[in-house]
């Protein structure tokens, strides 16, 4: 069944760990992206990918960094959690515009 | 201006009504249009798209798309408390960015 996966689902974490938030696609997709929000607020994108080593900043400020080596991986990496990266991270892919959210990592940094 | 503007709400309709979201956008090239529903604590889902000027309907919902007012709209019919959500519109900018951009969202309540 064609889906999209992200894990972990809850990480709760300390500060200055470095995480790294996956998210995988079995849709063939070439467009990823992630999105930050927090409970109650609107939805940011931090980084988007447009296919295979391709990867773009977001509108939202972020110190996190992805990749996309294959087509169905996109992972993003934080290299020293903060408390202010405390949020809700959102995983999509899309095929052209409509875009398939994956279930979510909630991410709490002690 | 942002480039998608949403009432945030919270709208509270009573059940077996009419709720009536709105959206408007501010690229003139956007040609499709999609609305979302995220419930509380989950991600957002597709629920309807629209392309063309005028009405689409699926089920209970209907999309509505005005280009020359630059509006597009969402009726649930026969609202349910399950329709209790936050809607999401979302707009392919078609700039050099080329991307998806997303309202900040209204949240529906429906009152039994």
């Amino acid at each position: 069944e064609a889906d999209i996966y992200q894990t972990p689902r809850y990480l709760v974490i300390g500060t200055g760990k470095k995480i790294t938030l996956e998210c995988s696609q079995t849709m063939g997709h070439d467009k990823m992206y992630w999105y930050q929000q927090d409970p109650g607020m609107e939805l940011h994108l931090i980084h988007y990918s447009y296919g295979v080593n391709s990867t773009e900043k977001g509108d939202l400020s972020s110190e996190s960094t992805v990749s996309r080596i294959r087509t169905e991986h996109f992972p993003l990496t934080l290299e020293s959690a903060r408390p202010s990266h405390t949020s809700q991270y959102l995983c999509a892919s899309s095929e052209i515009d409509e875009q398939f959210f994956g279930p979510g990592t909630r991410l709490t940094v002690l | 201006q942002k480039e998608v503007e949403q009432n945030s709400g919270p709208l509270s309709v009573p059940e077996g009504a009419i709720a009536s979201l709105n959206c408007t956008y501010s690229d003139r090239g956007s040609q499709s249009f999609f609305w979302y529903r995220q419930y509380s604590g989950k991600s957002p889902e597709l629920i309807m798209f629209i392309y063309s000027n005028g009405d689409k309907e699926d089920g209970r919902f209907t999309a509505q798309l005005n280009k020359a007012s630059q509006y597009v709209s969402l009726l649930i019919r026969d609202s349910q408390p399950s329709d209790s959500a936050t809607y999401l519109c979302a707009v392919p900018t078609y700039s050099s960015a080329s991307k998806i951009i997303f309202g900040s969202g209204t949240r529906l309540s429906i009152r039994p």
